[in-house]
């Protein structure tokens, strides 16, 4: 399976600031997600990362508040944009490598304060 | 429309305890997959087991066993002599294949608290 780094792996930030997650995959993948981890919630997925085009953005999210991009098949950034403290969470990127088997990366603590 | 349960919210076991994990879902499609997520307390997801709607085989891995029965719409999961090690959240999830373009539904999680 695909080796998926993210960056930070955890930040303290300010209401009202913005924070870029990284997601690297160790290999070229087509399918990239992202996911949302709220304190001692269950994972929702925030939106698909399309290589090349806009995002897909599931019910409750939307773009001006997670920009999403994906410049190529093994990175894509997520923004968590004009932060509040609900936005506390971990941000978790995944991937499909191979077909129906998703990895996901080691997540992004994010609290704000 | 499409829903996955994990009723039990925390199950506390000792050590070499067998302990199952219940897992039941709702989907409308005929085809779709099945998974079981570990995630420690140090928040990474590990990938555990997928299973595809056609095949309702049992599988056993070393201590780890799952029951998949279409006819009660459950996957369960069964954690033969368990480890501290195995104290952790454990996820099932729910992916259809036409629809939803690898979209993974998570149940709510089952907190596994494994004593010594």
């Amino acid at each position: 399976s695909a080796v998926i780094s993210q960056k930070p792996s955890r930040d303290i930030c300010q209401r009202g600031t913005s924070l870029t997650i990284q997601c690297q995959v160790d290999s070229q993948v087509t399918m990239m997600f992202w996911y949302r981890q709220q304190p001692g919630q269950s994972l929702t997925l925030i939106a698909t990362a399309n290589q090349g085009s806009e995002a897909t953005y599931e019910s409750g999210f939307v773009i001006d508040k997670f920009p999403i991009s994906r410049p190529n098949l093994t990175f894509s950034t997520l923004t968590v944009s004009n932060m509040s403290p609900e936005d506390s969470s971990i941000y978790l990127c995944s991937v499909e490598d191979p077909p129906k088997e998703q990895f996901f990366g080691p997540g992004t603590r994010l609290t704000v304060l | 429309a499409q829903k996955v349960t994990q009723a039990q919210t925390e199950i506390s076991v000792v050590e070499k305890e067998d302990v199952t994990l219940d897992c039941v879902y709702e989907t409308r499609d005929t085809t779709y997959y099945l998974f079981w997520y570990k995630q420690p307390p140090s928040g990474e997801l590990v990938f555990l087991i997928r299973r595809n709607s056609f095949d309702e085989q049992n599988e056993i891995s070393g201590r780890y066993s799952w029951n998949f029965q279409k006819s009660t719409s459950s996957f369960n999961f069964t954690i033969t002599a368990s480890q501290v090690v195995d104290s952790a959240v454990y996820f099932c999830a729910l992916s259809e294949v036409y629809n939803q373009g690898g979209k993974l539904i998570f149940g709510q999680g089952t907190e596994l608290s494994v004593k010594p």
